[in-house]
């Protein structure tokens, strides 16, 4: 079974610009989990998704958003793209077969810089 | 809220060694307990995981117990080896609802020949 896929793997933007992330989930997995990692705040919670809506958000501005398809396939969008958005973005996909808990699988990630 | 405390190291042993990763939690309610493991230029990968107290978990030579007494999770290995050399990340995942991850900030480990 195909893993967590990520797309694009890597991406350099300038300032003020928007950029798109997508994320497909292992086959059969309902929920997908985004999370930001950097050096200096390490790995934090984005959103999460499940049937295509947004279950929990972490402290993010809204400047990041995302949504899920029917497929379960997820994208991400930052707007209005700043600096301190340069980061490692990071995919995660749960089956959710017990409706909460369950461990998360991560695919290779997203780098963003921002110029 | 929810928060995990591990050594930041970075470590560094030579092969063959005895590797201790210390962890420790803070969380409302029962959480799920995991080791990720990342290595250079690549994602996570899950290494072991628990889901309640006194459970082990293992793989590829890694353990870590789950104990609630002392809401640690600690990870071990016997003896290390050069492929061994990754960034490690203690997590909790609340089983209250959220699939919110909460990591602690990773250990780099580097294992010389």
């Amino acid at each position: 079974k195909a893993g967590v896929t990520q797309t694009p793997r890597y991406l350099i933007k300038t300032r003020g610009q928007q950029v798109t992330l997508s994320c497909s989930p292992i086959s059969g997995h309902r929920s997908v989990s985004w999370y930001q990692q950097t050096p200096g705040q390490g790995l934090q919670f984005l959103f999460e998704y499940f049937s295509e809506t947004q279950r929990n958000k972490g402290n993010f501005p809204g400047r990041f958003s995302g949504r899920q398809f029917s497929n379960s396939r997820s994208e991400m969008n930052v707007s209005t793209l700043e600096l301190g958005d340069s980061a490692l973005y990071l995919c995660a996909s749960s089956l959710l077969t017990q409706g909460a808990g369950e461990t998360q699988y991560f695919g290779p990630g997203t780098r963003l810089l921002v110029l | 809220g929810d928060s995990v405390t591990q050594m930041e190291g970075p470590v560094t042993l030579s092969e063959e060694a005895f590797l201790t990763i210390n962890c420790t939690y803070t969380a409302t309610g029962y959480p799920s307990l995991f080791w990720y493991v990342q290595y250079p230029g690549e994602g996570l990968q899950l290494l072991l995981k628990a889901t309640k107290a006194d459970d082990k978990g293992s793989n590829k030579g890694f353990e870590a117990t789950y104990r609630k007494e002392t809401t640690s999770f600690h990870l071990e290995k016997g003896s290390v080896q050069v492929s061994d050399s990754a960034v490690y990340f203690c997590a909790l995942l609340n089983q209250g609802g959220s699939e919110k991850l909460v990591f602690g900030k990773g250990t780099k480990l580097t294992v010389n020949p």
